[in-house]
């Protein structure tokens, strides 16, 4: 079975830094471009960013470009999402997905909030 | 960037009814980078459609999708107690690779 395990999340306060994790198991993880999802409290799905299966191709929304930074390591089925200069509106559970999005994980929470 | 708009906002059906929920884009999408997604309330988005009319794996018939260009159709032909729920559409063919606002598909 698929299985994506984001991890890091946290309560965090505005400005500061995190970094998101996600274990990826069940498939072939180097085969597939993967994309951060996020979804704030009670609202709506949100795409974040999305790296090729080599890592040579990167894309940010506009919202988190120069914030944000995708990366993954393929030998260990992993995929990362470094976040910095955190807002109150990046407040929301970030979901690892393969970018056919075809399996999602539980997601992590960071909460962003002095 | 492609700016997703679905309606309606919300339909307020019956179990049995069928629902169609529309999603137009701002400019066009190649038939094969459309999603649709369901959300349940506590759970995570599941795949249903993919290339604007292929329905994932385990997806039931009863789900349906169609369109071209702007303007895209997921069908639900007859509502059972689980398809009450929140869909959205998602093109993943042109960077930002954007949602729709949703449709809360509830009881009527």
């Amino acid at each position: 079975d698929v299985q994506l395990v984001e991890s890091g999340g946290d309560l965090i306060q505005p400005g500061g830094s995190l970094r998101l994790s996600c274990t990826a198991s069940g498939f072939t993880f180097s085969n597939y471009a993967m994309s951060w999802v996020r979804q704030a409290p009670g609202k709506g799905l949100d795409w974040v960013s999305t790296i090729s299966k080599t890592a040579d191709v990167t894309y940010y929304a506009d919202s988190v470009q120069g914030r944000f930074t995708i990366s993954r390591d393929n030998s260990k089925s992993s995929l990362f999402l470094q976040m910095h200069s955190l807002r109150v509106d990046d407040t929301a559970m970030y979901y690892c997905v393969p970018a056919t999005g075809a399996s999602w994980g539980q997601g992590t929470l960071v909460t962003v909030s002095s | 960037e492609i700016v997703l708009t679905q309606s309606p906002g919300t339909l307020s059906l019956s179990p049995g009814e069928r629902a169609t929920l529309s999603c137009r884009a701002s400019q066009s999408i190649s038939n094969i980078y459309l999603a649709w997604y369901q959300q349940r309330p506590g759970q995570s988005p599941r795949l249903l459609i993919y290339g604007a009319s292929r329905r994932a794996n385990g997806i039931p018939d009863r789900f349906s999708g169609s369109g071209s260009g702007t303007d895209f159709t997921l069908t639900i032909s007859r509502l059972e107690p689980e398809d009450f729920a929140v869909y959205y559409c998602q093109q993943y063919g042109t960077p930002p690779f954007t949602f729709g606002p949703g449709t809360k598909v509830d009881i009527k």
